[in-house]
């Protein structure tokens, strides 16, 4: 059965580095023709695609946010992470990882706050 | 970017009724292997979202029989046939036939 388990900081303050990863169970991300990826969901509001990789091997990114975010991969811990850099009080969302788009972790709020 | 335009963004309805979303595409969602990738998701209060509808029509596994998704090219809809109180949340459309991925605003459904 598929799993998968956001970690990472609550809070992060301005301008610094937001990371966070993904712990997946019941599947390989680095196999099969899967799109595994980053999307975030500010308070109240709606959804936003960050990013994602896709056959564990190339990334895609939303153009609004490519200067500022890397997806990278662990093969051996079969988990994939998430930074965001320079981050501004926009940036606070429930971040969720998920394999598009048929599961879906929990969910973790970053909250940026000085 | 393609964006994804939902109606209504609110939905009262009784409980047994019927339900409808629609969700229509400011560009084909027809994929060059033939495909249309676009999906419905459910958020219900307090939840991450659920894959209900993908592929248009193709109801994902364990999704009640009263969900279905219909549409081609730009226009499409999702139909609850009689909706019951475990409906009530917030539906998205998605599309991931063209980088960047989009959502649909959003349709809140709730009970009158």
């Amino acid at each position: 059965q598929l799993h998968l388990q956001e970690s990472g900081p609550g809070l992060v303050k301005p301008s610094e580095t937001l990371s966070l990863t993904c712990t997946v169970s019941g599947a390989s991300i680095s196999s099969g023709d899967y799109h595994w990826g980053w999307i975030r969901q500010p308070p109240g509001k709606g959804l936003e695609w960050i990013g994602n990789l896709y056959n564990g091997v190339s990334t895609s990114y939303n153009p609004s946010l490519q200067s500022r975010v890397t997806i990278s991969i662990d093969t051996s811990k079969n988990q994939f992470s998430l930074k965001l850099y320079s981050v501004t009080a926009a940036d606070t969302a429930v971040y969720y990882c998920a394999k598009i788009a048929t599961g879906w972790g929990q969910g973790t709020l970053v909250t940026v706050s000085s | 970017d393609i964006v994804l335009t939902q109606t209504p963004l609110s939905s009262p309805v009784i409980l047994g009724q019927p339900a409808s979303i629609s969700c229509r595409s400011s560009q084909s969602l027809v994929h060059s292997d033939g495909n249309t990738y676009l999906s419905w998701l459910q958020q219900r209060p307090g939840q991450p979202p659920r894959l209900l509808v993908y592929r248009v029509s193709d109801r994902f596994s364990g999704v009640p029989d009263r969900f279905s998704g219909s549409g081609a090219g730009t226009d499409f809809t999702l139909k609850i046939s009689r909706v019951e109180a475990e409906d009530v949340g917030v539906y998205y459309c998605m599309q991931v036939t063209q980088f960047p991925f989009t959502f649909g605003q959003g349709t809140r459904l709730e009970i009158q």
